[in-house]
């Protein structure tokens, strides 16, 4: 069963606003990470978040982690026709230690209106 | 580096049949790992390496199916017989692996199985 739910399943936003997707996952986790999908490619890596982190930018990109309520947001800000993708979080769970496997949510699909 | 290699991108067969995907990881990564994408399940993950070694392989849907690693720069997933429900795009994916803490997957672009 997958560890992670997405919400909003799908995002229309027009260019230059900005794109909030939300995570939340069930077990603990060792860190976090989001990915991105292009239509028909395979996944890229965005950014990566640890357990004891909270919030970690990327150019345009924060993330947040609440590893009280389980749960993380992925922030794309002065959005791009580009950035229409599908997003992933994706987590690493802590079995009492690094695990080096990844459990991905159900994605966001963004598309951003030129 | 060329990235995660995987062939063939899109394969097409006859139910009954045996299907062998490839896959060549980056050079130097240690681990590897096979998932499964489809619409009514997402991405799946079915097994993955380290060092060449299976390590987790609960998510291999049953024993049709079989994956093997004989190098560090090469992997196979079979399924035998397939049937029409394994369509689906299986994605390659490699990292670094245990020796590097939080460390990201790189994935090949896919190979799309239509099992007809």
């Amino acid at each position: 069963s997958q560890q992670g739910e997405e919400d909003p399943q799908a995002l229309s936003i027009q260019e230059g606003e900005n794109a909030t997707m939300n995570c939340s996952y069930k077990t603990s986790i060792n860190n976090l990470q989001w990915y991105r999908q292009n239509s028909g490619r395979g996944l890229v890596h965005l950014i990566l978040i640890r357990s004891n982190e909270r919030e970690k930018h990327s150019g345009r990109l924060r993330v947040t982690l609440d590893t009280s309520k389980k749960s993380s947001s992925l922030l794309i800000t002065a959005s791009r026709a580009a950035d229409t993708a599908s997003y992933f979080c994706a987590t690493e769970p802590n079995y009492g230690g690094a695990t080096n496997k990844l459990i991905f949510g159900t994605g966001t699909l963004l598309a951003v209106q030129p | 580096d060329a990235g995660v290699i995987q062939s063939p991108r899109h394969e097409v067969t006859e139910m009954g049949q045996e299907v062998t995907l490839r896959c060549k990881p980056i050079s130097g990564h240690n681990s590897l790992f096979w998932y499964r994408q489809t619409m009514m399940r997402g991405l799946e993950l079915l097994i993955y390496f380290n060092n060449n070694v299976p390590i987790d392989d609960s998510g291999m849907p049953e024993d049709r199916f079989s994956a093997k690693m004989p190098n560090a720069s090469f992997s196979t997933l079979k399924i035998q017989p397939s049937e029409p429900r394994d369509s689906a795009v299986y994605f390659c994916a490699s990292s670094l692996g245990w020796e590097r803490a939080y460390n990201e997957q790189f994935f090949g672009p896919g190979t799309r199985l239509t099992v007809l």
